[in-house]
């Protein structure tokens, strides 16, 4: 069993359609992280939510971290072909800064 | 932030073989880690390369089949021994800022074992 699990694991949108990525685990998060990682690169961090309740925007991608800090979300508004990714989120082991990895969500955005 | 290169960035080896990775990073660091991730996965934390100790393995990882050497704050290596197609992923290696707690990844290797 995942202590991250994300949906959908797969989503192809058209360019200028909203969509959003879900990450969720039975375990109350201290801080989550999200990264996108494009093909032959490695992932590359987003955004770090650490409070209940929390939202925070990055251009067309907004970030929630739920009350009760088990879930979080991201949403692309007008998705670009350029959101084109993996996209994961990640929890940060406070002892060393190891971090553990969601399934990752595969977006696919067509021109 | 942190500038890390990867060599190779691709191989194809034969199955019994062993391959090693390297990981330069532009600036000393403390923390280093090593990933896999396997062909359309997520990633998953091999060890944790201490520099002037052993590495820390995570569960299911042992140091026979992935040595990994950490000679100083800028480099380590990672071995993948004696290979089998299941070892076919893609390894990155990822440092932490201290400073400001964000982790930075190389852009990876991507090994297929035959």
């Amino acid at each position: 069993t995942q202590l991250l699990e994300q949906s959908p694991q797969f989503l192809s949108i058209q360019e200028g359609e909203n969509l959003t990525v879900y990450c969720n685990s039975s375990s109350v998060f201290s801080s989550l992280q999200w990264y996108r990682q494009e093909p032959g690169e490695g992932p590359v961090l987003l955004v770090t939510v650490v409070t209940g309740g929390e939202v925070k925007k990055l251009k067309r991608l907004t970030f929630q971290f739920g009350d009760a800090r088990k879930d979080s979300s991201l949403h692309i508004t007008a998705a670009q072909p350029g959101d084109t990714g993996l996209y994961l989120c990640a929890l940060i082991k406070a002892a060393g800064n190891k971090l553990t990895f969601g399934g990752g969500t595969r977006v696919l955005v067509k021109p | 932030s942190a500038v890390i290169s990867q060599k190779p960035s691709r191989d194809i080896c034969q199955r019994g073989t062993s391959l090693t990775i390297q990981c330069q990073v532009d600036s000393q660091v403390t923390m280093m880690f090593w990933y896999r991730q396997q062909p359309g996965q997520s990633l998953t934390l091999i060890a944790t390369a201490n520099q002037g100790s052993e590495a820390t393995y995570e569960s299911g990882f042992v140091i026979d089949k992935f040595p990994i050497s950490r000679p100083n704050l800028t480099f380590s290596t990672l071995t993948v021994s004696n290979m089998s197609p299941e070892d076919s992923s893609i390894y990155l290696c990822s440092v932490t800022d201290g400073r400001t707690d964000t982790q930075y990844f190389g852009p990876g290797t991507r090994l297929t074992v035959l």
